[in-house]
């Protein structure tokens, strides 16, 4: 079965610093990975897939298949970033996404 | 153009009483899912409809819930009887294709005391 595993609840760092979130996951097949964001009173959105490869607000993602990881960073963190930010796979071909716990980020002034 | 509307936005019941839930997806958006976190655990999938049929309702967690999309437009999801430990935020999202972005609702708030 497929599962994402985000072990950090909250993780606080200081505007200009740099950020790493951490998302593990375990699957049989071809993943296919995504980070969430959701800022306060706001929908949950998509911040950034790996097929795209793209950096999105300055996040950037890795697919590292060999330790099973997609790592959110970000060099310098921005106020405004702070939100919840989720990990999630998609398995199969009907986009039955799992979500992992998600981690708050809190950039302090 | 309109986003994904979920009502109501918070809703507080009763154990034992019913609520509905509905979605309205974007229009055009033929895949609509409908997913669950509850307090402290992740997000979870529940179903999955194309059109007004179910593709994949394996994460619905048991048989008081039950979702319907007649007409393949806007999703209701039941909750009869409701139970506390049914207390969450429900979300719903649509996409056009099977693999293009899903967009997400604001959630529904189920609040059963």
């Amino acid at each position: 079965a497929q599962r994402v595993t985000q072990p950090e609840k909250l993780l606080s760092v200081f505007k200009g610093a740099p950020v790493e979130l951490k998302c593990n996951y375990s699957y049989s097949g071809s993943p296919e990975l995504f980070w969430y964001v959701q800022y306060s009173r706001q929908r949950l959105q998509l911040l950034l897939r790996h097929i795209s490869r793209e950096s999105i607000k300055g996040f950037t993602a890795d697919l590292n298949k060999g330790e099973t990881s997609f790592h959110l960073k970000k060099p310098f963190a921005q106020e405004e970033d702070s939100a919840m930010y989720y990990c999630a796979l998609l398995s199969g071909g009907y986009q039955k996404v799992t979500f992992g716990t998600g981690t708050k980020l809190q950039v302090i002034p | 153009e309109a986003g994904v509307t979920q009502f109501p936005s918070h809703s507080v019941i009763e154990k034992g009483q019913t609520v509905t839930l509905r979605c309205d997806p974007i229009s055009g958006h033929d895949n609509l899912y409908w997913y669950r976190r509850v307090m402290g655990k992740e997000i979870k999938f529940l179903l999955h409809f194309v059109k007004e049929s179910k593709q994949d309702e394996s994460g619905m967690p048991n048989n008081r819930f039950l979702a319907e999309r007649t007409g393949g437009t806007y999703s209701t999801l039941k909750v009869q009887p409701a139970e506390l430990e049914d207390s969450g935020v429900y979300f719903c999202a649509s996409s056009q294709d099977l693999n293009t972005e899903a967009f997400f609702g604001q959630g529904t708030r189920l609040t059963v005391v």
